[in-house]
């Protein structure tokens, strides 16, 4: 069974620091990966996702990576806002379908 | 990115009681839907796979006869949640992708609680 950790559980950073939020897998066949940020009671937005036949991806100050050896995969966040604020998850999919496995989650604060 | 709505957003019911929640694509038709629900403080949990015109696929551990998922349209899956008992009170969220596309979009979610 699919296990995804999350590490660092918490993280309160101040505002203009670049960051690393880091996913691991215990399956590292990973087909899809997909981040997602949730703010509080509220739903998921998608982020990034990296498709099986890539290795990374980039949207604006957000660059997510997977190293399919190891499992592993990051979320550089660069030049954090306050409004960066919100819980982030990492979820996988593997063997080719669909379903995705979610992350424990990194709560993000970004203070002033 | 494509839009999924759901509704209610939140309801509050007596235990007992049935309780259905909508999940709509909005601007993209949806061949396979997903159940999630999530914990206070925990991630998001798949409860079941709903794919259009056919039978739920339900993880393990989750009682079909409770969770009554019925995908009637590709734009459309519903969620029943069959003699609500307190310990059914959770977050509720769907999602949608379409066939040959591997992006999930999620609804808003359902936020529900059993008195």
């Amino acid at each position: 069974k699919q296990e995804v950790t999350q590490i660092p559980a918490a993280l309160s950073v101040p505002e203009g620091e670049n960051l690393v939020l880091n996913c691991s897998f215990t399956d590292s066949a990973i087909y899809n990966l997909q981040w997602f940020r949730q703010d509080p009671g509220k739903g998921l937005t998608s982020l990034l996702l990296i498709q099986s036949s890539q290795r990374e991806q980039t949207s604006g100050r957000l660059n997510a990576s997977l190293d399919k050896s190891s499992g592993r995969s990051t979320l550089y966040i660069a030049a954090s806002q306050p409004g960066d604020s919100a819980t982030y998850l990492c979820a996988g999919s593997t063997g080719g379908g669909n379903k995705l496995t979610f992350g424990t989650g990194t709560q993000l604060k970004v203070e002033l | 990115g494509a839009v999924v709505s759901q509704h209610p957003s939140r309801v509050i019911c007596k235990s007992g009681t049935s309780v259905k929640i909508e999940c709509r694509s909005l601007d993209f038709q949806a061949t396979t839907m997903f159940w999630y629900r999530q914990f206070p403080k925990q991630s998001l949990m798949l409860m079941a796979t709903s794919n259009e015109g056919s039978k739920a696929t339900y993880e393990q551990g989750v009682e079909k006869d409770k969770f009554l998922i019925n995908h009637a349209s590709l734009t459309l899956s519903t969620l029943t949640v069959t003699s609500a008992h307190p310990e059914d009170s959770s977050f509720y969220i769907c999602s949608a992708v379409t066939s040959g596309d591997n992006e999930q979009f999620f609804g808003p979610g359902t936020r529900l609680t059993v008195l």
